[in-house]
Formats: C-alpha cells, sequence, structure tokens
C-alpha cells in the first residue's frame, strides 16, 4: 500500500534555480527519507530526517518535515543539470515492521 | 567500501528457464533487502533478510525463491517466469533492521538487475 505521495509527478526547471519536491504521508512515522534515482539505475541515499526532527540540511539540499500535517518537503538550490533525476520519499512507518515505503516519485528535469 | 554490487546488469530469460540474481555486499551490513522496479513507478519490497533469516516476504509469489547463504550474499532465484515480471530489480542493504535500533536506517542500493522475461 503506498505510504508517501509525492508532488509534483514532474518538474521542469532552469539550471540555477531552486526545485521544491513535497511529499506526503498517511500514517505516524519514525523517519521520513529522500532518494534520488538516475535513469534506470539504482537508488542513491540523500537525506534521513526523524519524527523529532523538523529541518535538515545537507549541501544544496534542504529537507522539512511537518508531521501535523504529514509532509515533508525537499529543497534542492542552485540546481545543476546532473540533479535531472527521479526523487523519491520513503517512510519508516511506526508498526510496518521494518519495511519503508516509496511515494511515487518526482521526475525532475533540469534544462540547460 | 560503500558499494552494493548486482549481477548480472542485464538477463533474457524465457519462461521455462531458471536464473539465478546475485547481490552482494562488505559493508558488514546484516540487513538486505530485495525491491523490484516497474518503469516509473516506486520499487516495491519483495523481500527483507536480517542476520542470514528471512524476516519479511511479501507475498512474493513462489517462482521468485530468495536466498542468503551468507551476511554478505544476497540471491534471488528465478523460475518459471512471466512477461509480467520483467522489471528492474533492486538490491539493498543496511546495518540493522529498524525494528532492532528503535529508528529507521539508511538502505544502500545496487544498480540494479535489468530483467526480460520473453
Amino acid at each position: 500500500s503506498q505510504q508517501g505521495e509525492e508532488d509534483p509527478q514532474a518538474l521542469s526547471i532552469q539550471e540555477g534555480e531552486n526545485a521544491t519536491m513535497n511529499c506526503s504521508y498517511k500514517t505516524s512515522i519514525n523517519n521520513l527519507q529522500w532518494y534520488r534515482q538516475n535513469s534506470g539505475r539504482g537508488l542513491v541515499h540523500l537525506i534521513l530526517i526523524r519524527s523529532n526532527e523538523r529541518e535538515k540540511h545537507s549541501g544544496r539540499l534542504r529537507v522539512t518535515l511537518d508531521t501535523s500535517k504529514k509532509s515533508s518537503s525537499l529543497l534542492i538550490t542552485a540546481s545543476r543539470a546532473a540533479d535531472t533525476a527521479s526523487y523519491f520519499c520513503a517512510t519508516d512507518a511506526i508498526y510496518r515492521d521494518d519495511k519503508i515505503i516509496f511515494g511515487k516519485g518526482t521526475r525532475l528535469h533540469i534544462l540547460p | 567500501d560503500t558499494e552494493v554490487t548486482q549481477t548480472p546488469k542485464h538477463l533474457v530469460m524465457g519462461m521455462t528457464n531458471k536464473k539465478s540474481l546475485k547481490c552482494e555486499q562488505h559493508m558488514g551490513h546484516r540487513a538486505m533487502y530485495w525491491y523490484k522496479q516497474k518503469a516509473k513507478k516506486p520499487p516495491e519490497l519483495m523481500f527483507v533478510y536480517s542476520y542470514e533469516k528471512l524476516s519479511i516476504n511479501e507475498s512474493v509469489p513462489s517462482r521468485f525463491s530468495p536466498e542468503c547463504p551468507n551476511s554478505s550474499l544476497l540471491n534471488l532465484h528465478l523460475h518459471a517466469l512471466q512477461p509480467e515480471d520483467s522489471a528492474l530489480y533492486l538490491c539493498a542493504s543496511s546495518q540493522v533492521l529498524a525494528a532492532d535500533i528503535g529508528v529507521g536506517d539508511t538502505q544502500y542500493f545496487g544498480p540494479g538487475t535489468r530483467l526480460t522475461v520473453l
């Protein structure tokens, strides 16, 4: 069953602009992670934010978590062509027996 | 070494064939996972192993048979597959399962095996 839902499903922006993706989920979570996947390849872990954290930074990435709204956002600043990829949020829900459930993903395309 | 390797990269098989996918990690992780991913869809969990024991089977058909011969290796044996089983099969590992430490753990993914069933 789907836990996370990202929006938008697809996003095209100019290189240098900021990209924002959102994730909403349904049940209480232990933590939320963001992963990146280049076309047809494995997923790369970007950042993990725990349920008691509200914001986290890693390089050009900024993640926020609002547990009251059951939502998270991923901001990529000063986008680059290499940021073109699909981005998935993944939630580790309480009582889900060690599974992480991936959202549908946002396909980000950085235009030169 | 923070790499998860998967072989083969590509596999084409007929519905009567028997083949195996292999996954290997040398990070000392004790949890390993198999996922199936169709085009433009998120990965779907198939199996989870913890300390070489099967922890989760997500009601996967018996034509998929996982095996964890040791803490570094994870296999997925395939037999009598259907064309709809064609997908990218991803292996992942994490230090331990979330339940063991009370919080979630980062999963490290391999590049996947692109499987085509004819």
